[in-house]
């Protein structure tokens, strides 16, 4: 079964720490994907992953892709209230059919 | 400016009545999804289509139809087989094919049961 797995699925945390989110993955990933949803919004792409080692940054965010350990994560720095947000992860996989296969998402509050 | 348009953003549905969501692109691209969204849920995928005139289930296609009889248009019916339709609709669209599969997403349609 593909599964994309999310964790943690709830994370609050401080204006200033750093913190990382993970999304394990169940089998080869051709590709992995980063997505933001503010609360009542629609998604917005954040990044893509192509190959093993791969790592993209935009400003406090950093995702990259570990395609031995079937792992993506999702590390924010110094954390601002305005990356509180929903942060899912979907995989394009062998078996997929090129459809995406979603994580359930992880919801973030970020505290002054 | 190049982007997918959704309306309405709210529709209402009265029991047993079948309601249509509109989905456009201006962006060329070939293929185009529907998602449905529940509160505090994740994505689950109801149909796509990768070009004109074909379309495919997707997990929980059960209740909903859509056509494809353009490249920018992916209207998806939600029709009164849907016992619990009441959530968020998604509609995304990428540019196809194995190296073209970030989807971007319009902005929702919110659909109430009456």
């Amino acid at each position: 079964e593909l599964k994309v797995e999310q964790n943690p699925l709830f994370l609050s945390m401080q204006e200033g720490k750093n913190y990382t989110i993970y999304c394990n993955y169940s089998t080869t990933s051709d590709r992995l994907y980063w997505y933001r949803q503010d609360p009542g919004k629609s998604l917005e792409s954040l990044f893509v992953l192509l190959s093993n080692g791969a790592v993209k940054q935009e400003g406090r965010l950093m995702a990259s892709l570990d395609t031995k350990a079937r792992l993506s994560t999702l590390h924010i720095t110094a954390a601002v209230h305005d990356l509180s947000a929903t942060y899912f992860c979907a995989g394009i996989f062998m078996d997929s059919n090129y459809q995406l296969i979603w994580g359930a998402g992880t919801k973030l509050i970020i505290k002054p | 400016d190049g982007g997918i348009t959704q309306s309405p953003k709210y529709l209402f549905r009265k029991e047993g009545q079948n309601v249509t969501l509109s989905c456009e692109q201006n962006l060329n691209h070939d293929a185009m999804y529907w998602y449905r969204q529940d509160p505090g849920q994740g994505l689950r995928l109801i149909y796509y289509s990768q070009i004109v005139n074909d379309f495919q289930k997707g997990d929980i296609a059960e209740g909903y139809s859509v056509s494809r009889e353009k490249k920018e248009s992916f209207p998806l019916t939600v029709t009164s087989a849907q016992k619990n339709p009441t959530a968020f609709y998604l509609c995304a669209s990428s540019i196809g094919g194995r190296d073209g599969e970030t989807q971007y997403f319009g902005p929702g349609t919110r659909l109430l049961v009456l």
